[in-house]
């Protein structure tokens, strides 16, 4: 197991909605990505923190908003939430920022449901 | 443009005998090259990186993965499969000049038969 924890487990919201998911970076990681893996695909990136700055974004709207913190957790919001938005939402940390091939370290996920 | 491919959706292997999960990249500079696994209702687990040098990379749980730069390829190996290998494996690259976030492919679902 990482030290990478995401809250919540499991989510249920109405679409329309708007979401807040948590995570908790590995000790001595400066950098949070989020990723979405929607049903049977591949999680895709959806931006990355580094030093609470926002350090590079996948293609998602601005819908998709994020934040980190000084100790270096993160918040992934989602604003008017679609049906197309349920999936698992992963987030991973690592110790690089924009250089650095360090491996990412992923959190359990958090499996948000729209209806 | 990065991208992975995993030409398989599924690979069935008998226990015991060797295993290959097969990754082709593209990328414009050079690679650094991931493979992760994950079990049901669990996020990803790391098992090994390319980023330079021999081409043959030895990561967790006995796996290993060889890079071959002229068949953009990143094939992820195991001599002797377990029962317990039975999960779903994703390749994934970043560019060398590239921002740390990852391109993952579209996953190969290992089932390992007794």
């Amino acid at each position: 197991e990482t030290g990478v924890t995401q809250s919540p487990t499991h989510l249920i919201k109405t679409r329309g909605q708007q979401v807040t998911l948590r995570c908790s970076s590995q000790s001595g990681h400066n950098t949070v990505s989020w990723y979405q893996q929607a049903l049977g695909q591949g999680p895709q990136f959806i931006f990355q923190y580094y030093r609470e700055e926002e350090n590079g974004r996948g293609n998602f709207p601005p819908r998709f908003s994020g934040l980190q913190f000084p100790n270096y957790s993160s918040e992934l919001n989602v604003n008017a939430l679609e049906l197309d938005d349920s999936a698992l939402y992963l987030c991973a940390s690592s110790r690089g920022g924009i250089l650095g091939p360090d491996e990412q370290y992923f959190g359990p996920g958090t499996r948000l449901t729209v209806t | 443009a990065q991208s992975v491919a995993q030409p398989e959706d599924q690979v069935n292997v008998a226990e015991g005998n060797p295993l290959t999960v097969k990754c082709t990249y593209s990328v414009s500079g050079n690679p650094y090259l991931f493979w992760y696994v994950q079990y049901p209702n669990r996020g990803l687990q790391f098992l090994l990186k390319y980023i330079t040098g021999d081409n043959l990379v030895k990561g967790s749980y006995g796996f290993e993965a060889e890079f071959n730069k002229s068949q953009t390829s990143f094939h992820l190996k195991k001599p002797s499969a377990l029962v317990s290998d039975s999960a779903l494996y994703f390749c994934a690259v970043r560019d060398e000049g590239g921002a740390n976030n990852l391109f993952f492919g579209t996953g190969t679902r290992l089932t390992v038969i007794p």
